[in-house]
């Protein structure tokens, strides 16, 4: 059974970078066919998604993050990692990790949707 | 940007069928996923591919998609199905994900 795990600070001041982890267990980040993702919640709000990460390199951001967006995969460490630049009180939310499964045929790759997800982080945007 | 567009809220009885619906101009050529999110608690996949079933799900949900709308049927809604429900697809370049705003379905 795949499990995610988001880990980093609650509390990050305005203009700084956010940071957040998301370790994966019960099996390799390397294996399959998966994008990693990050999506994120305000208080009270519905699902934004901020993109994804391949271990072929590949990443995809939301175009409204992307000047501030940065996902990277560590397969060493069977992790992968969200950065946010240049955050404003905006940013506060409940950051979610996710996998998306997914499968190529007839020289076309589909999406099977987001199966497995993290428990979600609380990150503040505060001085 | 694009937009998949879903009503703020539905309400129906216990036993009655829930319909939740999901537009959105690339649906005629992209599918719809949905998840069903409880107070507090992430999100869960519960129809993906417009119309299949993880396992684990139970049959009384059930999705459809035609033109540009998708429908997330819930048949005899029990009180435990009370929740935000998300749609989700793809733009039309392939490369980037939107989630619809959201429906909380009450039951009672």
């Amino acid at each position: 059974q795949v499990q995610l795990q988001e880990s980093g600070p609650g509390l990050v001041k305005p203009s700084q970078t956010l940071s957040l982890t998301c370790a994966v267990s019960g099996g390799s980040i390397s294996s399959g066919n998966y994008f990693w993702s990050w999506v994120r919640q305000p208080a009270g709000k519905g699902l934004e998604w901020i993109g994804r990460t391949h271990t072929s390199g590949t990443t995809n951001y939301n175009p409204s993050l992307k000047s501030r967006v940065t996902i990277s995969i560590d397969t060493s460490q069977n992790q992968f990692s969200l950065k946010l630049s240049s955050v404003t009180a905006a940013d506060t939310a409940v950051y979610y990790c996710a996998r998306e499964a997914g499968y190529c045929s007839g020289g076309s790759c589909y999406s099977e949707g987001l199966d497995y997800w993290g428990q979600g982080t609380l990150v503040t945007v505060s001085s | 940007s694009y937009e998949l567009t879903q009503p703020p809220s539905v309400s129906v009885s216990p036993g009655q069928t829930a319909r939740i619906t999901c537009s959105g101009d690339a649906l005629p050529k992209k599918y719809v996923y949905w998840y069903q999110q409880k107070s507090g608690q992430a999100p869960v996949l519960v129809i993906y591919e417009d119309s299949k079933r993880p396992s684990g799900i139970p049959e009384r949900f059930s999705g459809s998609s035609s033109g540009t709308m998708a429908t997330l049927t819930i048949s005899g809604a029990q009180v435990e199905d009370e929740a935000d429900y998300y749609c989700y697809s793809i733009d039309s370049s392939g490369n980037h994900r939107v989630f619809g705003g959201g429906t909380k379905l009450t039951v009672l």
